[in-house]
């Protein structure tokens, strides 16, 4: 049984355009993260949900925007894409928020065009 | 915030041969010190994680020292095996800042 999903797991778009990347965890975590991997393997987390409520929210631009409709989903919606969007986007989970293993979905490839 | 220094940003070694890869970090109030193993391609997986009232950590042929003074902290590889190569990430969690943060990564490669 798949622990973290995401869907699609690549998705090419042109600029401008608005995207959505979905992800579900089947472990009954009460914290999930999306994580940005760009092209040098940086990985830098993004947001983070506790209970559906944003518990971390990094400086990312406010085109990005993560939407929980449930302890077990945490989606990431993506408004006027950029060249610099292409990267892996990693949803992961973890039993709590804090010093506990974080799950990783198999990655999302973005490619803006 | 927290930020977390990895080196060697590349590593090659004869396969038998033992890995080591090291970081620092900056934030005194970091408590938990996991590694990850990111094969091409494919998503990150935790290898072996230690807290900050142990000193020393092993599972088979991997260990992890930590050193609070100092703040830094490594992993250990012995015995080395072509399918260990792959990107080994270092991450430190900070309960101030509430957050995991990843070291930049090392590249290892096993030779046959």
């Amino acid at each position: 049984d798949t622990a973290v999903s995401q869907t699609p797991k690549y998705l090419v778009t042109q600029m401008g355009n608005d995207k959505s990347i979905k992800c579900e965890q089947n472990l009954g975590h009460d914290t999930m993260y999306w994580y940005k991997q760009d092209s040098k393997k940086f990985l830098k987390i993004m947001f983070s949900y506790n209970n559906k409520e944003l518990i971390i929210n990094e400086t990312v631009p406010n085109r990005f925007s993560p939407k929980s409709p449930d302890k077990a989903h945490l989606n990431l919606h993506i408004n006027s894409l950029e060249l610099g969007d292409s990267a892996v986007y990693f949803c992961a989970s973890s039993q709590v928020a804090g010093s506990y293993e974080q799950y990783f979905g198999p990655g999302t490839r973005l490619t803006v065009t | 915030g927290e930020n977390v220094e990895q080196h060697p940003s590349t590593l090659s070694v004869q396969e038998g041969d033992s890995a080591v890869i090291k970081c620092t970090y900056s934030d005194s109030a970091s408590n938990y010190f996991p590694w990850y193993k990111q094969e091409l391609g494919k998503r990150p997986q935790l290898i072996i994680d230690i807290r900050s009232n142990v000193g020393e950590k092993k599972d088979q042929r991997i260990a992890v020292t930590l050193n609070k003074t100092a703040k830094h902290f490594s992993l250990h590889i012995t015995e080395t095996q072509p399918e260990d190569s792959a990107v080994y990430f270092c991450a430190a969690f900070s309960g101030s800042a509430r957050q995991l943060t990843f070291g930049s990564g090392t590249q290892l490669t096993v030779l046959p």
